[in-house]
């Protein structure tokens, strides 16, 4: 099957500070990727859908300014969180169908501490 | 999208078929049953998808009554690496602009 990629796998940052999450489709196109996050113990949340050439549509609740999505590529989106504080705290995984209609791919996911 | 509703949690032993089943009442004509499994720390992983009665494939197989309203994942002789979480989501085949929809899954924890 397909396979997409996260990078990094985990990440530690101190409060305030910004982290970058990139999301690799690696032997398809992708022209739309999603984003999910997942507290411990709880089901995976739709946060927003990325979309390759346009703006990204988040979820009610999600705030826009604050988890940045920039999808340049057709295999590349990211996850950018601004000014982190631990309750950003989670797993962060995205999905991406290798075509539509088709089966949706997940990547391994990222595991995003905040102190 | 139709809401999902399963066992929270179930405990089997090593070497048993294990049989989780997903309640969907309000199935749609044009959703399709599909199940992933979770590892700790990983993303979901496909394991199987069907629309009625039977499918099976070399991980498992899936049994969709003819009202389609549930649906049983069987897992044959499971072993301890087959612990994990699993959901069942019954959403529209043509999801390939669409996100999934998980609902709370099945924790199985398999024991020696």
């Amino acid at each position: 099957g397909a396979v997409v990629s996260q990078h990094p796998s985990w990440v530690i940052c101190k409060s305030g500070t910004s982290v970058k999450i990139e999301c690799r489709s690696l032997d398809f196109q992708a022209t739309t990727m999603f984003w999910y996050r997942q507290f411990p113990k709880q089901s995976l949340m739709l946060m927003a859908t990325s979309n390759e050439g346009s703006k990204a549509t988040y979820e009610q609740g999600v705030e826009k300014d604050k988890f940045l999505i920039n999808h340049a590529s057709l295999t590349l989106s990211t996850l950018t969180v601004t000014s982190a504080h631990p309750e950003d705290s989670s797993f962060y995984i995205c999905s991406a169908p290798e075509r539509e209609g088709g089966e949706q791919f997940f990547g391994p996911g990222t595991r995003l501490t905040v102190l | 999208l139709a809401k999902t509703t399963q066992p929270i949690s179930m405990d089997s032993y090593e070497g048993q078929e294990v049989n989780i089943t997903c309640s969907h009442n309000n199935i749609a004509t044009n959703d399709y049953i599909t199940w992933y499994q979770q590892f700790p720390s990983q993303g979901p992983r496909f394991i199987i998808q069907g629309y009625k009665t039977k499918v099976t494939n070399e991980v498992a197989s899936l049994f969709i009554p003819a009202d389609r309203k549930s649906s049983t994942l069987s897992l044959p002789r499971v072993s301890l690496s087959d612990t994990a979480v699993y959901y069942c989501l019954a959403q529209p085949r043509d999801t390939g602009r669409r996100a999934l929809t998980f609902g709370s899954g099945t924790r199985l924890q398999v024991q020696p």
